[in-house]
């Protein structure tokens, strides 16, 4: 059982937007900024989005991120075949003094 | 442009110690804006922070409840890397091992992933 909580599975069609949605408590999201990150089948997890909304560069603008309260949500709009991929949240839990990642949501492109 | 390479074998045999390597590129393990963390992902666990280590004047280490009394994460100034010993391990400590660097709240770079499977 996950400290944060997302749904294990999204689906959308080419161009559409999907969100995924990401629930903690307030010692994780609630204090400290949150990571979205996306895994390709093999790869090692990448960095998606930091500090709730900033995206790298690299990075494209249809990946956007946000956060209220205890909770956050990664939005992709325009979805191309190339975002079927895992995608995971993560933040610094001042409780447990670590980090703390959620169970995963894989998206797919219908 | 901050690398990390990892180097370990992909083979442990219960009972044994688990050893991994991270090298750093890019940045110093001394830095006094990063930490070096490693993390594992299995499928029965996900993804699991095993701990870290960051240099503020002097060294400091957290380490995850779970591995606490198993894990050790120790800095190499000298050859500007990290690595990651698990003594005791057992088949559940089978998985992918990342090793990562942080900076102001984020996890922004991860290592390529080793995968260590404990088996005789």
């Amino acid at each position: 059982q996950s400290v944060v909580t997302q749904p294990p599975s999204a689906s959308g069609t080419p161009g559409q937007r999907v969100t995924i949605s990401c629930s903690g408590s307030s010692s994780n999201i609630g204090r400290n900024t949150v990571n979205w990150f996306q895994q390709l089948p093999g790869t090692a997890p990448k960095i998606l989005i930091y500090s709730n909304n900033q995206r790298p560069s690299g990075v494209p603008d249809r990946f956007s991120g946000s956060k209220s309260g205890t909770s956050a949500s990664l939005a992709i709009s325009g979805l191309q075949s190339e975002d079927e991929a895992d995608y995971y949240c993560a933040a610094w839990d001042g409780s447990l003094n670590g980090w703390v990642f959620g169970g995963g949501t894989k998206l797919t492109v219908l | 442009q901050v690398q990390l390479q990892q180097s370990g074998p992909g083979l442990v045999k219960p009972s044994q110690t688990l050893s991994l390597t991270c090298a750093i590129s890019g940045d110093s393990v001394s830095s006094n804006s990063a930490a070096w963390n490693w993390i594992r992902q299995s499928p029965s666990r996900g993804l699991e922070w095993l701990g870290r280590t960051y240099y503020r004047s002097k060294w400091y280490n957290n380490y995850a409840v779970s591995v606490k009394s198993r894990v050790t994460i120790n800095p190499d100034t000298s050859k500007n890397q990290f690595s990651l010993q698990l003594n005791s391990v057992t088949p559940e400590d089978t998985a992918v091992y990342y090793c990562a660097r942080s900076s102001t709240g984020d996890l922004m770079d991860w290592g390529q992933g080793t995968l260590v499977t404990v088996s005789s």
